[in-house]
C-alpha cells in the first residue's frame, strides 16, 4: 500500500517569508514523489520531482524540495514566497506496478501569500 | 508546455444515464490516466491506459466504468449507468513513458454532476 500525508491543510505567511509545505510518504520501494499546483480553475502543473540522485531538487517557479528518506519525507521550498504563490499545492508518489503507473497524492496544502 | 484538454469542462445529468468524458491528451505521450476528486477531497486514480490496454484499476473504478482510445482519438471515460456518487471532477492526464519520462500531464478537469 501507498499513501502520501500532507498534514497542513492551509499554510498563510507574509510576502518575503520563507515558506515549507510538508509531505511524508509510506511506501515499500524507493519512490518516485512529485509536487503539482493548482490555481484556482485551472489544471495541476508539474512542479517538481525526485526519482534518483541528488536529495534535493529544484523546479519551475523558483521552488525547490529536498528527499529524506530517513523520515520519509519530501517538504517543499521557496525562498521569499511572492503573493503569486497563492494556489493549493499537492504531493504525490508514483506506485509503479509492472508496466504502468499511478499517482497518490496528498490531500492538498492550500497556501496563501499576504502582501 | 504540453496540454491537455477535456470536454466538456461541466457536465449534468440525471441518475441512471450514461455520460461520456473526453481527454485530448498530449500529442506524442502513450500513457493515459483518468482521475476523481471529490469536492474537497483528495485526487484519487482511477485508470491507467497503455497501447490499448487497462494496465491497472483502483476500486473505484466500478463496473459501471469503461475507458477507451480508438484509433488515436479522445481517451474517453464512459459511465453506464450513473449515480449519485459519480458527481465529481474527473481529471485527465498523460505521460510520455515510465520511469524517468513518467511526468504526468493533467487536463482541467470535467465537473460531472449527477441528479
Amino acid at each position: 500500500a501507498q499513501s502520501v500525508d500532507q498534514p497542513d491543510a492551509h499554510v498563510t505567511l507574509s510576502e518575503g517569508a520563507s515558506l515549507e509545505l510538508r509531505c511524508s510518504y509510506s511506501y515499500s520501494a524507493a519512490p518516485y514523489l512529485f509536487w503539482y499546483v493548482q490555481y484556482p480553475g485551472q489544471s495541476l502543473q508539474f512542479l517538481l520531482k525526485y526519482i534518483t540522485g541528488d536529495t534535493v531538487v529544484k523546479g519551475t517557479k523558483g521552488f525547490e524540495a529536498e528527499f529524506r528518506k530517513s523520515n520519509s519525507s519530501f517538504n517543499l521550498k521557496k525562498s521569499p514566497a511572492h503573493w503569486s504563490d497563492s494556489a493549493k499545492y499537492f504531493c504525490a508518489l508514483e506506485g509503479r506496478t509492472e508496466g504502468a503507473d499511478r499517482l497518490t497524492f496528498g490531500k492538498g496544502t492550500q497556501l496563501i501569500i499576504q502582501p | 508546455g504540453p496540454k491537455v484538454l477535456q470536454i466538456p469542462s461541466h457536465q449534468i445529468i440525471d441518475m441512471g444515464q450514461m455520460v461520456t468524458l473526453n481527454c485530448d491528451p498530449v500529442s506524442n505521450h502513450l500513457y493515459f490516466y483518468w482521475y476523481k476528486q471529490i469536492l474537497g477531497q483528495q485526487m484519487e486514480f482511477l485508470v491507467n491506459f497503455y497501447n490499448g490496454k487497462v494496465m491497472e484499476k483502483s476500486k473505484l473504478f466500478k463496473d459501471q466504468f469503461s475507458v477507451e482510445r480508438p484509433d488515436g482519438s479522445y481517451f474517453t471515460l464512459k459511465i453506464q449507468p450513473t449515480a449519485l456518487e459519480d458527481s465529481a471532477v474527473y481529471f485527465c492526464a498523460s505521460s510520455l513513458g515510465l520511469g524517468v519520462y513518467a511526468e504526468q500531464f493533467f487536463g482541467p478537469g470535467t465537473r460531472l454532476t449527477v441528479l
